[in-house]
């Protein structure tokens, strides 16, 4: 069974200071891991997929990362609208569905 | 413009008491699904739809009915709800596959009273 675990749950920054948030999977046959991000009272938003360990993408002030066992998505000096929820995902062999973690209450503080 | 739309956004309504939420998609999308969210337990699967008429269960079917009749329209159906179905739900569309992006609905707040 296709295991996610993100962390930490929540994370309090000041705006501009950097950090990682972390996604640990447990797959047989990753097909692609999914970022994705929530506001409040809204569906999530699709931001990247990653496919192979070693490949990145970056958007604005987000990067992607992944190897063979996690995934980090780096903001750079975020900004108080980066205030969201991030969700993980991957689907892996034949499977017709994604596996979400719980995900990552982001606030940052002006 | 490219969307998802559910209806109804909120939903209050007593134990037993048969119930339907729609979602359509305009996109021309193939792949369709439906997820819950609750607190501490993340987005999971309820059903899913590879493309009009193949329905299959995800991982918490139970209590839950589909239909796909048409490609754009992926009704939830609640025949006798109970208070453990009350949750926040979101309807998903993909161009193909789970491995495309999916495009999720803004969110039916259901409670079952």
């Amino acid at each position: 069974e296709d295991q996610v675990t993100q962390s930490p749950e929540a994370l309090r920054l000041q705006e501009g200071e950097s950090s990682s948030l972390n996604c640990s999977y447990t797959v047989s046959g990753l097909r692609g891991l999914f970022w994705y991000r929530q506001d409040p009272g809204k569906g999530p938003e699709f931001l990247f997929t990653l496919y192979s360990a070693g490949e990145e993408k970056e958007k604005e002030r987000l990067k992607a990362t992944l190897t063979k066992k996690e995934s980090f998505l780096h903001i750079t000096a975020p900004k108080p609208e980066d205030s969201a929820t991030y969700l993980c995902a991957v689907s892996s062999g034949a499977n017709s569905k994604l596996t979400f973690g719980k995900g990552i209450t982001l606030s940052v503080r002006p | 413009e490219a969307q998802v739309t559910q209806n109804p956004r909120y939903l209050i309504t007593v134990t037993g008491k048969k119930l339907t939420v729609t979602c359509s998609q305009n996109m021309n999308h193939e792949y369709m699904s439906w997820y819950r969210q609750d607190p501490g337990l993340g987005l999971r699967q309820i059903y899913y739809s590879m493309n009009v008429e193949v329905t299959d269960k995800g991982d918490v079917p139970e209590g839950y009915k589909v239909s796909r009749k048409e490609k754009r329209n992926f009704p939830l159906i609640l025949e006798s709800p109970s208070p453990n179905q009350t949750s926040l739900y979101f309807c998903a569309s993909s161009f193909r596959t789970v491995n495309s992006p999916l495009h999720f609905g803004n969110g039916t707040r259901l409670t079952v009273t």
